[in-house]
């Protein structure tokens, strides 16, 4: 049982430039979510999808910022023209539905991204 | 006001004590409850998922609920070294879509 991936693990940019990272789910989940973290504080939600359908993208996430999940599988975050602010760990989690019948989420390794 | 609101800590506790944390929350549509431990420079893992008022204990952890206080708590029994880390209280809404995270307490088990 594969946890959830993320790659890279590891981005340094220059302000300016594009980057992307890649999240992988659990294989039989079939919610996906990006949240961004910052030292100090709490995960802060950034979309989730369910299959390949983007169903929530938080008012807070700049037009820089696009996700997609093109067959239901894996997921892409791209963040364009990166500022320092953009300097945080980003993290991927997955869900299926829980026997309990609710929705657990479990993180991946996540992608720390610096830009200098 | 946050969403989720934790003490900061650092919480510091003897080892085979047992720790408590704390966490209220201000969304009375929670419907789900979670615990994460997040050890530094790592990824949050999930320890603890509460859906009912009550208590749930797996092993060494007892997560209680009380959605009319807008409540919940951990408590970790014989407390660890191994147990220092951040602890992250979330919650989810109807149908559980995103979490809601709080900041998280800081945990110290001495030796």
């Amino acid at each position: 049982d594969t946890g959830v991936s993320q790659d890279p693990r590891h981005k340094i940019t220059k302000r300016g430039q594009n980057v992307t990272f890649r999240c992988d789910p659990i294989s039989e989940h079939n919610r996906l979510y990006w949240y961004r973290q910052t030292l100090g504080q709490g995960p802060e939600f950034l979309t989730y999808f369910q299959n390949e359908a983007q169903l929530e993208k938080s008012r807070l996430l700049s037009d820089r910022f696009s996700a997609e999940r093109p067959k239901g599988s894996f997921s892409t975050l791209e963040i364009q023209r990166t500022e320092q602010g953009d300097s945080a760990m980003y993290l991927c989690a997955s869900s299926g539905l829980g026997t309990s019948g609710s929705y657990e989420q479990y993180f991946g390794p996540g992608t720390r991204l610096t830009v200098t | 006001q946050k969403e989720v609101e934790q003490n900061s800590g650092p919480l510091s506790v003897p080892e085979g004590a047992i720790a408590s944390l704390n966490c209220t929350y201000s969304d009375r549509g929670s419907q789900s409850f979670f615990w994460y431990r997040q050890y530094s420079g790592k990824s949050p893992e999930l320890i603890m998922f509460i859906y009912s008022n009550g208590d749930k204990e797996d092993g060494r952890f007892t997560a209680q609920l009380n959605k009319a206080s807008q409540y919940v708590s951990l408590l970790i029994r014989d407390s660890q070294p191994s147990d220092s880390a951040t602890y992250l209280c979330a919650y989810g809404g109807t149908n559980a879509g995103k979490s809601t995270f709080g900041d998280g307490t800081t945990l110290t088990v001495k030796p």
